[in-house]
């Protein structure tokens, strides 16, 4: 059975306290690995798609990685108005576009 | 003004009662999708739609309909609202065939969400 798993289900760290989310997935075939931002009472926003493992994307302090069984989301020295909840999410062979999704990481960035 | 819209954005209704949520999309996107959020629980699928006459059932599709009128407009309905259909409703969509590239029309947009509580 497809399936994605996100750790931690929360992190809280102090501005400028680098760290990494992790999102393990186990699908079949996987077509791409995608991240989304979700702020309080708004719908995920997109971040980045990834395809093969190797792949690197960056944008702002946020750098996403990918594996043959995980991918990362590595924040560089965050700032408060990088807290949200980070989710991940994979599309298998199956396709169709059918996303399977982890329940998310809550991270919060303190001042 | 936002590419993916959802009405209404917050809705309370009672056990038994039959509602609608609507969502419209001028991204010009041929697929478009609706998906339940639960506390603690991934985004999980209801119902998804490639073009007007191309309809199916998601992960979870039990005591829900669609309906596709028009490219730009998916709704979801509640035939018979039971209290644990209490979720945030999300719509989305992603472009289909004739995108200009390949890679990318996977990306799926979502809309802002419809918080619905059934009493």
């Amino acid at each position: 059975e497809d399936q994605v798993t996100q750790s931690p289900e929360a992190l809280r760290l102090q501005e400028g306290e680098s760290s990494s989310l992790n999102c393990s997935y186990t699908v079949s075939g996987l077509r791409g690995l995608f991240w989304y931002r979700q702020d309080p009472g708004k719908g995920p926003e997109f971040l980045f798609t990834l395809y093969s493992a190797g792949e690197e994307k960056e944008k702002e302090r946020l750098k996403a990685t990918l594996t043959k069984k995980e991918s990362f989301l590595h924040i560089t020295a965050p700032k408060p108005e990088d807290s949200a909840t980070y989710l991940c999410a994979a599309e298998g062979s199956g396709g169709y576009n059918k996303l399977i999704f982890g329940a998310g990481t809550r991270l919060a960035v303190h001042p | 003004d936002a590419d993916v819209t959802q009405t209404p954005r917050n809705r309370i209704t009672k056990t038994g009662k039959r509602i609608m949520l609507e969502c419209s999309q001028t991204k010009g996107h041929d697929r478009m999708y609706w998906y339940r959020q639960d506390p603690g629980l991934g985004l999980r699928l209801i119902y998804y739609s490639f073009d007007v006459k191309d309809i199916n059932k998601g992960e979870i599709s039990d005591g829900y309909s669609v309906s596709r009128q028009a490219q730009a407009k998916f709704s979801l309905s509640l035939e018979s609202a039971i209290p644990n259909q209490t979720a945030l409703y999300f719509c989305a969509t992603s472009a289909g065939t004739g995108a200009t590239t390949v890679r990318g029309r996977e990306t799926q947009y979502f809309g802002p969400g419809t918080r619905l509580l059934v009493l």
